[in-house]
């Protein structure tokens, strides 16, 4: 596609369920990264992915959370019972390479609130 | 530990005029910064960056000032205009790799 498309837009969850977000990165771009943005923070880091490597998954913030990447195409970002705390905008980007140097490219992002 | 740091939360400015938006960082390793804008319900799109080997680093109208000794960098946006008004994120790599820290954001306002 034109550009890195993530789904759902927004997601309201109770407390203790699972959320599964989906990004779509753009065609040909071998780097994935997911941030979380919370209210009134900055963009957090979460998790990278880079071609066949193995992701860098030092940005989780708990055990609960888990990212997918199939090859060089959409990654899927689980929140296992989820929390308040979860409540956030989550960003997917994509780069054609791992440099951040800023060629990253990013979704519009998933609203999750958790009641 | 907020280790790129935006104190202004929002700036206000006559549209024609200089907006200068501020940022901190607190690594002296961080060798690449970057300045992001977003429009709400938009993702962050890519501005300007500059190198730490540089101190100034001009596009258009946006220009990044880098002080490496005071660990401060700003964005300077001149003229103005009603369409930059968005929240600006300042971000800060460790060796050009690919992990952003990205500060909390400036929200912008240009007023006709």
């Amino acid at each position: 596609g034109a550009g890195v498309s993530q789904s759902p837009s927004n997601k309201v969850t109770e407390k203790g369920k699972d959320v599964e977000l989906r990004c779509d990165p753009i065609s040909g771009h071998t780097a994935l990264y997911w941030y979380r943005q919370r209210l009134g923070q900055g963009l957090e880091f979460l998790i990278y992915f880079q071609g066949n490597s193995a992701p860098d998954k030092s940005g989780l913030p708990s055990d609960r959370f888990s990212a997918e990447r199939t090859g060089e195409s959409v990654s899927t970002l689980t929140i296992q019972r989820t929390q308040q705390e979860d409540s956030a905008v989550y960003l997917c980007a994509s780069s054609l390479a791992g440099l951040a140097t800023g060629e990253l490219f990013f979704g519009e992002g998933s609203r999750l609130t958790v009641l | 530990d907020q280790q790129v740091k935006q104190n202004s939360p929002s700036l206000s400015v006559q549209e024609g005029r200089i907006s200068i938006l501020n940022c901190d960082y607190t690594n002296s390793m961080f060798d690449y910064f970057l300045w992001y804008k977003k429009y709400p319900a938009e993702g962050p799109t890519f501005l300007i960056s500059i190198s730490s080997i540089k101190d100034k680093n001009e596009d258009g109208r946006f220009t990044v000032f880098l002080n490496k000794s005071a660990k401060h960098l700003s964005l300077h946006i001149v003229p103005s205009q009603p369409g930059d008004s968005a929240v600006y994120f300042c971000a800060a790599s460790l060796n050009s790799g690919y992990a952003l820290n990205f500060g909390k954001g400036t929200s912008l306002l240009v007023t006709p």
